[in-house]
């Protein structure tokens, strides 16, 4: 069975303060993903990443940094958080078919709160 | 831009009743559709895709390229069948999903 932890499942940050999300994997996938989910706009890609050290932006990049250091694990990063970063943050991972799509396995998500 | 659009945010139906969650896509290349659900409390998983053309719990979607639909059915509801459903497209090979709004799926006992 796919694992996909998150590192907390909530999480209360203030206006201007450096935020972490970790996300680890434990199926030695290649591809993992970041996405933030709202009421009414549904799932949004943040970030991508298809290899160590690769990334890729999503649809909603701004504001956002990320980190992949190691395989299983990718790292989300708010440089300088902000009250509209308040979201649901869920983390997937995929192996990566070649020629086709792979189903994705989330993980429980974080709530982030920003004061 | 590939666009999917779940038209409906909301939608109760009673127990036994025939179920469509509707969406419909905008995409001119190969796309590949998908459905992911969550249940109360749980993680997003996949529930199905257009290309194993499987059923799943009971539910069937069928790809039609003229309609660029991609709705999905079952055709007698389940109370633990309420659960948010999102529609997500790719093209064929990508591995980055777009997905729709969602429709949060209440089923009336």
């Amino acid at each position: 069975d796919v694992k996909v932890t998150q590192s907390s499942r909530y999480l209360v940050k203030r206006t201007g303060e450096k935020v972490f999300l970790e996300c680890v994997q434990d199926m030695d996938h290649e591809n993992m993903f970041w996405y933030r989910q709202d009421p009414g706009l549904g799932l949004r890609l943040i970030y991508f990443s298809y290899d160590v050290k690769m990334k890729e932006k999503g649809d909603i990049p701004e504001g956002y940094s990320v980190s992949r250091e190691k395989k299983e694990r990718f790292s989300l990063i708010l440089e300088s958080a902000s009250t509209n970063q308040t979201s649901m943050y869920l983390c997937a991972s995929s192996f990566g078919l070649a020629g086709g799509t792979d189903t994705q396995y989330f993980g429980p998500g974080t709530r982030l709160t920003v004061l | 831009a590939q666009r999917v659009t779940q038209p409906e945010k909301l939608l109760s139906v009673f127990k036994g009743a025939p179920v469509e969650l509707k969406c419909n896509y905008s995409y001119s290349g190969s796309p590949e559709l998908f459905w992911y659900v969550q249940y109360s409390r749980q993680r997003l998983q996949l529930l199905l895709r257009h290309i194993s053309r499987e059923s799943i719990k009971g539910f069937t979607a069928d790809l039609n390229k003229g309609e660029t639909s991609f709705h999905l059915k079952k055709p007698f509801a389940q109370e633990e069948d309420s659960a948010m459903y999102y529609c997500a497209l790719t093209d064929f090979g990508n591995e980055k999903l777009t997905f729709g709004t969602g429709t949060r799926l209440t089923i009336i006992p």
